[in-house]
């Protein structure tokens, strides 16, 4: 939606392995966020960006990583480090006020 | 830190009736925004009040501010099953000086045919 793609949609990942999602958009944007959302729950801030090669930790990001290399890409690490990945994860970006988000990942550990 | 709150958490009622859910935030802000998401799927911007409006309308949409109590609502008049989502709202911290989206706990609404 809104020019922002995930993917995968679902991902499969064995405890102790790190794991990359990735968050692509095409919209110019500068700002780039990534949220976690567990069931029936709100979204919870991950990492935010607001510009190239810049980053700032939101609420929850022990056991996560990013990078912003480039303006359209914005990858966030699940590492083992992250007790309890198994979440819904929704990229998002922005110009102004208004967010536009991705269809979001589902991470599930086996 | 989880700024908004909205409630109730869930809401069903019969197609046609009115849906009104609320939001009540924690810290000043310089604009809220309701956005909605359908069940495993991404969040779609509805619509957006600064803290200098009090009301604003899209559609079958209405929202209020007050921010001496610091809450919002989203008001779906006429509601179709196709309403049935989830309905979070986001505020902008207007001491964050960055486009910072926090988001509520949102509310489940039903809306039955």
């Amino acid at each position: 939606d809104g020019g922002i793609t995930q993917s995968p949609k679902y991902l499969f990942r064995k405890e102790g392995q790190n794991v990359t999602l990735s968050c692509e958009q095409n919209l110019n944007h500068d700002a780039m966020y990534w949220y976690r959302q567990d069931p029936g729950q709100g979204l919870r801030l991950i990492y935010y960006s607001q510009i190239v090669n810049d980053f700032q930790k939101g609420d929850i990001a022990e056991g996560y990583s990013v990078s912003r290399e480039k303006k359209e890409s914005f990858p966030l690490t699940v590492t083992s480090a992250q007790k309890n990945p198994t979440a819904f994860y929704l990229c998002a970006s922005s110009i102004g006020n208004e967010a536009f988000f991705g269809q979001g990942t589902r991470l599930t550990v086996v | 830190s989880q700024q908004g709150e909205e409630d109730p958490q869930a809401l069903s009622i019969q197609e046609g009736e009115n849906a009104t859910m609320n939001c009540s935030y924690k810290t000043s802000i310089n604009n809220l925004q309701w956005y909605r998401q359908n069940s495993g799927r991404g969040l779609v911007h509805l619509i957006l009040i600064r803290s200098n409006e009090r009301e604003k309308h899209s559609g079958r949409l209405r929202v209020t501010l007050d921010t001496s109590k610091k809450s919002s609502s989203l008001l779906i008049t006429a509601s179709r099953a196709a309403d049935t989502a989830s309905y979070f709202c986001a505020t902008d911290a207007a001491t964050s000086g960055t486009y910072k989206y926090i988001f509520g706990t949102g509310t489940r609404l039903k809306v039955l045919a």
